[in-house]
């Protein structure tokens, strides 16, 4: 199975800064199937981004995906209320798919 | 409108089964795979396995191979995920999930499965 490790697990900011999550996968991850996902207390994950840098419908700009073979980011500049929350990313080329373990968005 | 909607919260003995219910959208169901992701607080996010419901075949993590069962009801739209052989860590929430080519795009609301002696 293809592991994916994020990197911080937490990361403590401000609204206006902004963010770099990271991702990292044990193998590479084939055509850079990789999503995004953002999830709020009690609510299910949402899609942000997909195949790595494409942003799933009514994603703003402020939020971007980039990467490839086993290194992959997600970017948020300026932090709005909104954005503090748990992101995971998942790989689906490979079977089964896998996801990290998250990063939580705190305010600080 | 795309959704998913799925069967209520249970709870369960250990050794029993569980089967968890996920109603598709007529969009949804014949032009899409369904999968099943489950998340429990030690665990994560896990994939259990998903099926395209207008070909009725599924495809399992090997983890769970020996304990679950995704099928389809084409009649009602419905996609059913059976779970065998319960234990106190497969406790969790599970969803259902649309599996398209931009990867897990529509969630369910999720059911809670708590398993207790």
């Amino acid at each position: 199975d293809i592991v994916l490790t994020q990197s911080p697990g937490t990361l403590s900011l401000s609204p206006g800064e902004g963010a770099t999550l990271s991702c990292t996968t044990s193998q590479s991850v084939s055509t850079s199937y990789v999503a995004w996902y953002r999830q709020k207390p009690g609510q299910a994950p949402s899609l942000l981004i997909y195949a790595a840098s494409s942003r799933a419908p009514g994603v703003p700009d402020r939020l971007s995906g980039s990467g490839s073979g086993t290194d992959f980011t997600l970017t948020i500049s300026r932090l709005e209320p909104e954005d503090f929350a748990v992101y995971f990313c998942q790989q689906y080329g490979s079977s089964p798919h896998t996801f990290g373990q998250g990063t939580k968005l705190e305010i600080k | 409108q795309v959704h998913l909607v799925q069967s209520g919260a249970e709870v369960k003995k250990p050794g029993s089964s569980m089967k968890v219910s996920c109603k598709a959208s007529e969009g949804i169901f014949n032009n899409y795979g369904i999968s099943w992701v489950r998340q429990a607080p030690v665990q994560g996010l896990e994939w259990l396995g998903g099926i395209i419901p207008v070909l009725g075949t599924g495809n399992y993590a090997q983890k769970f191979q020996d304990r679950v069962t995704i099928s389809a009801d084409e009649s009602s739209r419905t996609v059913y995920m059976e779970l065998s052989s319960l234990r106190l860590d497969d406790t969790a929430v599970y969803y259902c999930v649309r599996d398209s080519p931009r990867a897990f795009d529509v969630w369910g609301q999720g059911t809670l499965v708590t398993v207790s002696s």
